[in-house]
């Protein structure tokens, strides 16, 4: 099965404010952490990433946060913009593989 | 500097005909992977290639896909003899030498069989 999923499937933020997504994992063993963004008809686009040797790293407007204990990631998007629709996904790469692993991502929607 | 570039955007084929995906990786990156995307789903690894050599093929079907990276021209995903179930988009990453986890994808190519 997957061993990266997400908590829902949808998200409906209003604009402005902030949005919080979230990713729970299940591979103690993997090291590195990554969070796409993909919009309808157009490919993953690189948001932010982290290494397991971190619990928060910080980047224009976006928070990934991580917490090995628990097994869990989330993505903060701060003061959100009609432009921040699109499809999350989180991505984990074990140790050692090759490929990084998908979950099937959270529909962030953006109410006017 | 230009990004992954995959074609065709689009492929339709017929049951039984032979789908052939192209990417070119970003300017200076080595190191190419393949993903399958089903509607509402995310994206399913295939396979990790560098120029001439596939390092894990371990996403592919035993049948029918096979992909290479030539040291001269595209990485290519084959399909032959393409089922309904095949259709999907299909995205290539690449990433480089010094970064091998942080990919970079292509707008993939959307192959629908009839």
């Amino acid at each position: 099965g997957e061993s990266v999923g997400l908590h829902l499937p949808t998200l409906s933020v209003q604009e402005g404010d902030n949005s919080i997504i979230n990713c729970a994992y299940s591979n103690s063993a993997s090291d590195y952490f990554i969070w796409y963004k993909q919009e309808s008809g157009k490919g993953p686009q690189f948001i932010i990433d982290i290494r397991s040797n971190m619990d928060k790293r910080q980047g224009q407007r976006v928070t990934v946060l991580l917490n090995k204990t628990v097994k869990h990631l989330s993505l903060q998007i701060a003061a959100t913009q009609p432009g921040d629709s699109a499809v999350y996904f989180c991505a984990e790469k074990p140790g050692g593989a090759d490929g990084l692993t998908f979950g099937k991502g959270t529909h962030l929607i953006i109410q006017p | 500097n230009a990004g992954v570039m995959q074609n065709p955007r689009h492929l339709v084929r017929r049951r039984g005909q032979e789908a052939r995906l192209r990417c070119s990786p970003m300017k200076g990156h080595s190191h190419v992977y393949w993903y399958r995307q089903l509607p509402e789903e995310g994206l399913k690894f295939m396979v990790y290639l560098q120029k001439e050599n596939i390092i894990d093929e371990s996403g592919m079907p035993k049948e029918r896909f096979s992909a290479e990276f030539p040291k001269e021209g595209p990485s290519i995903l084959r399909i032959q003899q393409v089922v309904r179930g095949d259709s999907a988009a299909y995205f290539c990453a690449s990433s480089p030498p010094s970064y091998e986890e942080k990919l970079f994808f292509g707008s993939g190519t959307q192959l629908s069989v009839l």
